[in-house]
């Protein structure tokens, strides 16, 4: 089934450490998006990309980074420089422009320990 | 800058009533996507609703309706008939430069609303 498909849905990382979020899609969707969400807020957009080998920075990029090597793959590594990432991160894929929605996946639920 | 605005932090609403959930947004690209999405508990995104800027009708999706009023930039979603599964949290979103530009595809979240449904 077509889809896209977020590793490991909890995460657990130790102050000081950086750690990578899985994304993958086989949708064959050209965009592809990473959100922050912290408890009972919205969703706050940390990169997004339109293209392979193209990223862009959304509102809370420090102390994150990305790569898109493949159409396919969205990795969101959280580093060290980023102060307070314990939340639930989101990815999402879509067509790229026109009425197309961008389908999300299950999250993965970051908790520095 | 926040660029999409969800003023209503919770609601209520009584089983079978209808319910209208604020959103407005700012712009200055002229082509633009507006999106409605539920988050139940579990975390998940669904997709409720899409209005392009340029559409000339409001969109209807069953029970949800978008009423999209242009020149006040705003797009509340309308869900008729509250039935108890629709409590959720629900956001608004927009996606900018669909016709190219330097915010091409830049797809951005309100903070949402809280929706509650009493039996």
């Amino acid at each position: 089934d077509g889809g896209i498909t977020q590793s490991p849905k909890y995460l657990f990382r130790k102050e000081g450490q950086n750690v990578t979020l899985s994304c993958e899609q086989n949708l064959n969707h050209d965009a592809m998006y990473w959100y922050r969400q912290d408890p009972g807020q919205g969703l706050r957009l940390i990169y997004y990309s339109q293209i392979v080998n193209d990223f862009q920075k959304g509102d809370i990029a420090e102390g994150y980074s990305v790569s898109r090597e493949k159409k396919e793959s969205f990795p969101l590594t959280v580093t060290s420089a980023q102060k307070n990432p314990t939340a639930f991160y989101l990815c999402a894929s879509s067509i790229g422009r026109g009425p197309t929605e961008a389908f999300f996946g299950q999250g993965t639920r970051l908790t520095v320990v | 800058a926040q660029k999409i605005t969800q003023t209503q932090p919770g609601m209520f609403v009584q089983e079978k009533e209808a319910v209208t959930l604020d959103c407005t947004y700012d712009t200055s690209d002229p082509s633009y996507g507006l999106f409605w999405y539920k988050q139940p508990s579990s975390g998940e995104m669904i997709f409720l609703i899409y209005q392009g800027s340029y559409d000339q009708q409001n969109a209807t999706e069953g029970r949800y309706s978008l009423n999209f009023q242009k020149a006040r930039k705003s797009a509340n979603l309308v869900i008729s008939a509250s039935q108890l599964g629709d409590s959720a949290m629900y956001f608004c979103a927009m996606r900018e430069g669909d016709a190219g530009g330097t915010s091409y595809g830049k797809l951005t979240f309100g903070q949402g609303t809280i929706l509650t449904v009493h039996p």
